[in-house]
């Protein structure tokens, strides 16, 4: 099973809004609604911030948002914060071989 | 809220088996709603699904590892282990046990995760 693949990179400066891809197959991210984000910053552990595409866990800020179409995913941050700045990684679920993680994703905020 | 802890040897020599632990807290792996794994990070890359117990007792494994991983828990409920046997320096990562839930029979996502424990294969 091959890692979902998302930019290395994506940048942004204060208060716009970043997107970033996960791309996967119709075997695992186009196949169900499974796909979760996390968010982690350097040295912690990641952090759940969406989950089944679109729906964000208690306490996470709705400047975070997801969206599917066919195999690949979205995760948007809109009104980018400096605190924004981390790696962040998707997952899908796959019938076949459980879960698969993106490649990740370095955000930087200029 | 439920807290997860690995431990264990942070040094392990190759071809020896890596064992680790996770102690929840706040909460018990017989627990029906949820899933217990293992995910592993090697430094500076990403994120690997090595496999996880749900509170039947069942497993399931990431096929590349299935080989050489056995994931259980105690009688107490409130640890899960995993055991990685014939270890290589590719071994080398970040373990993390996390818990995870699904709104379905299948799928699903992690949270909460622990905070982590470095383990290197080194003679």
């Amino acid at each position: 099973q091959s890692a979902l693949t998302q930019p290395a990179f994506v940048s942004g400066s204060p208060g716009q809004s970043i997107t970033i891809s996960c791309i996967g197959t119709n075997g695992d991210v186009g196949a169900h609604n499974y796909v979760s984000w996390y968010q982690q910053h350097p040295g912690r552990a990641p952090q759940l911030i969406i989950f089944e595409v679109n729906n964000r866990p208690s306490g996470i800020f709705n400047r975070f948002s997801g969206s599917k179409s066919d195999n690949t995913a979205s995760l948007t941050i809109s009104g980018l914060q400096a605190e924004d700045e981390a790696d962040y990684f998707c997952a899908s679920y796959t019938s076949r071989s459980g879960y698969v993680f993106g490649t990740g994703t370095k955000v930087t905020v200029l | 809220q439920v807290q997860l802890q690995e431990s264990g040897p942070g040094l392990v020599r190759p071809s020896q088996t890596l064992s680790l632990t996770c102690t929840v807290s706040g909460g018990s792996v017989s627990s029906g709603r949820y899933f217990w794994n293992w995910i592993r990070q090697p430094p500076g890359k990403g994120l690997e699904w090595i496999g996880y117990i749900f509170y039947s007792g069942a497993t399931n494994y990431n096929p590349s590892l299935k080989s050489r991983v056995t994931i259980s828990t105690d009688a107490s409920r409130t640890h899960f282990s995993l055991n990685l046997t014939s270890v290589t320096a590719a071994d080398t990562a970040v373990y993390f046990c996390v818990r995870g839930a699904s709104s379905g029979h299948f799928g699903g996502w992690f949270d909460p995760w622990g905070q982590g424990t470095l383990v290197t294969v080194s003679s």
